[in-house]
């Protein structure tokens, strides 16, 4: 079965240090989405991004964070500046077109000290 | 914006009996509902999901309910067995597109053997 795959799975950090978080989605999915869920807490909305644009972004998708596509199969989560806040799983997903279902990642765990 | 509530926080059930989990929410905008089953240091997985044109959708010994008239929606488990347990996270959104996920606090389903 195709799978979300994310890289790597557990990275610690410097504050104040920029980190990059890697996915690759499923070959044929259009629609690709980060989420991040704060240990013990529900999962939460970062950004989606489609036909290489992001589509919707929430609250939390501050100016510290960006998001590519650099080529036909990775898709990155960037955040510049960590803050211990961002301590966080951070999930990648993706979908194909026309369809309502998602596909999550087994995510990267972030540390920021 | 969406809020959706989840309960109970936690549920412990004998194994062989029911499960009912609980999730309410406040935009009628909303007309998509999966439900995530997440074990231990994995991503969130999709075990169901129901649209506001249905009223119940079954799967084998899963099923979810609809009542878009007063905003709720719950999964029935039945049968539990032990590899039931784990967290399950009811979410909504507008459906299709780019639309991001509004996800619920999550349950924690144990099994009692």
């Amino acid at each position: 079965e195709p799978e979300v795959t994310q890289t790597p799975s557990h990275q610690v950090t410097q504050m104040g240090q920029e980190v990059i978080l890697r996915c690759v989605p499923i070959s044929n999915h259009l629609y690709f989405y980060w989420y991040r869920q704060i240990l013990g807490q529900k999962v939460e909305f970062l950004v989606s991004f489609y036909n290489n644009e992001i589509s919707e972004k929430s609250e939390i998708f501050d100016d510290q964070f960006s998001v590519e596509r650099p080529d036909g199969s990775n898709f990155t989560l960037k955040i510049r500046s960590t803050k211990l806040e961002d301590s966080a799983m951070y999930f990648c997903a993706s979908k194909l077109d026309g369809v309502y279902g998602y596909t999550f990642g087994s995510g990267t765990r972030l540390t920021v000290v | 914006g969406e809020n959706v509530e989840q309960h109970p926080s936690t549920l412990s059930v004998q194994e062989g009996d029911s499960a009912v989990i609980k999730c309410t929410y406040s935009d009628s905008a909303s007309n998509y509902f999966p439900w995530y089953k997440q074990e231990l240091g994995k991503g969130p997985q999709l075990i169901i999901d129901i649209r506001s044109n249905v009223g119940e959708k079954k799967d084998q010994r899963i099923a979810v309910t609809l009542n878009k008239t007063a905003k709720h929606f719950s999964l029935h488990i039945t049968e539990t067995q032990p590899e039931d347990s784990a967290v399950y996270f009811c979410a909504a959104s507008p459906g299709g597109g780019a639309d991001g996920l509004t996800f619920g606090k999550g349950t924690h389903l144990i099994i009692q053997p």
